[in-house]
């Protein structure tokens, strides 16, 4: 199971994009990456996922380099409703046993 | 997408008592299901894997005779808190995996006393 590596805290403002990477150096070839937001006394939810390249959907953007070692969550424009914790896992789709980091704790601005 | 709730969403239980934590997924079936604990301003923390039909698979330092799993059909896994302690106050957080990701429950919140 791969080791993730986030920082520990960011600050933003509202209105900002904000990136936050994630590194991920032992990735195996068929694990995915996988992004998920966690506000206080709730339970983690997915935000997105892939596998290389880039991603969108309507609520963030993932890019992960040729290498796959490591990616990185776009959120774009930031309002204070997106202060939470974000955690990077990777895993394969098959196992589905993910191993949390420390999660990142954005707190937005206004 | 797919849900999975738990019950109780909190709990408050003296010294000494066992408390049952139920997981269930709404609309999919899920042969396994992880169940998470989780402390205040820390990160989740996985506690074991629930299979249907067998015996669940405990990580490392986690006492499955403290915490047991039972996974009786393809949509419910119950976690009991054992003999519980002021030191078992936590977050415990259940999972159960979709085609890709996996989807997580709210959340039971227990406090010792």
């Amino acid at each position: 199971l791969a080791k993730t590596t986030q920082p520990i805290s960011m600050d933003s403002y509202e209105g900002q994009e904000v990136n936050i990477t994630c590194s991920h150096n032992n990735i195996a070839t068929n694990d995915y990456i996988t992004w998920y937001q966690q506000f206080p006394s709730q339970g983690p939810r997915f935000i997105i996922q892939g596998y290389k390249t880039k991603v969108t959907n309507e609520v963030a953007s993932l890019f992960i380099p040729a290498d796959r070692k490591s990616s990185t969550l776009s959120l774009p424009r930031v309002s204070l409703s997106d202060t939470a914790v974000y955690y990077c896992l990777v895993g394969q789709s098959g196992t589905y046993k993910y191993i949390f980091g420390t999660g990142t704790r954005l707190k937005v601005l206004a | 997408g797919a849900v999975v709730s738990q019950h109780p969403s909190r709990v408050i239980c003296k010294s000494g008592t066992s408390v049952k934590i139920e997981c269930r997924s709404l609309d999919f079936q899920a042969t396994t299901m992880f169940w998470y604990r989780q402390f205040p301003k820390q990160s989740l923390m996985l506690m074991a894997t629930s299979n249907e039909g067998s015996k669940a698979t405990y990580e490392q330092g986690v006492e499955k005779d403290k915490f047991l799993i039972n996974h009786a059909s393809l949509t419910l896994s119950t976690l009991t808190v054992t003999s519980a302690h002021p030191e078992d106050s936590s977050f415990y957080i259940c999972s159960a995996p979709g085609t890709y990701e996996q989807f997580f429950g709210p959340g039971t919140r227990l406090t010792v006393l």
